[in-house]
């Protein structure tokens, strides 16, 4: 079955800083890919996707994502953090079999806290 | 600008005591959703309707029923609710069948059961 895994449910940075966000999938055909974002006391919002194309996305925010097959992963990153980024984010796949078509529904991580401080 | 909207924002329940969770969307979405998140699990599919008329099981969709009432509305019931269905819960829509279509969620239900 289709997983993804988030490395470090917190993860603390400064103000201006680089921001990381692990994210790794487990299969052999490359699965559409979702960051989404969760503001406290909100629902989710959908930062940024890669579905084909263009390995690196930019998505909303000045947050962006860069697909590697060679690695499974798909890492959300930000130059330079700030107060506002502070948020629960979430990566999440929908898997695909060899024909392109999805065998699942969209599966989510288990969550990276970003706590940002002045 | 409404959106998903769900009802209650929060609610505190007995064990065995039942409730529906309302959720409504304003955006003319054909596939609708119900999760449910965790600490450190993410959240979980419990339920989801790709279109009016038809609803299919996710995840977790034990000692939970769902009902499309028509193409705005979706409701969550747990008919004897248990301590393991404390949790946060979210609606969610999105326009149709395209799997790379984003999500709109709600903004929770915040469910307790004692």
């Amino acid at each position: 079955a289709q997983s993804v895994t988030q490395l470090g449910s917190h993860v603390s940075v400064s103000e201006g800083a680089l921001v990381l966000l692990r994210c790794n999938y487990s299969s052999s055909v490359p699965p559409y890919l979702f960051w989404y974002v969760q503001y406290p006391n909100q629902g989710l919002q959908l930062l940024l996707k890669y579905t084909t194309g263009a390995t690196l996305v930019k998505g909303i925010n000045g947050f962006e994502a860069e697909f590697k097959k060679s690695e499974t992963s798909f890492h959300l990153t930000k130059p330079s953090a700030h107060m506002s980024d502070a948020a629960e984010y979430f990566c999440a796949v929908i898997p695909l079999n060899a024909g392109g078509t999805s065998y699942g529904k969209l599966t989510f991580g288990q969550g990276t806290i970003l706590t940002v401080h002045p | 600008n409404a959106g998903v909207t769900q009802t209650p924002k929060f609610q505190v329940l007995k064990t065995g005591q039942s409730m529906t969770l309302q959720c409504a969307q304003d955006m003319n979405h054909n596939s609708m959703y119900w999760y449910r998140q965790d600490p450190g699990m993410g959240l979980r599919l419990i339920y989801y309707s790709a279109s009016e008329g038809t609803t299919d099981k996710g995840e977790v969709p034990n000692g939970y029923n769902v009902s499309r009432l028509n193409k705005r509305e979706f409701s969550l019931r747990l008919e004897s609710a248990a301590p393991s269905q404390t949790s946060v819960y979210f609606c969610a829509s999105k326009p149709g069948p395209r799997l790379a279509e984003k999500l709109f969620f709600g903004s929770g239900t915040q469910l307790s059961v004692l």
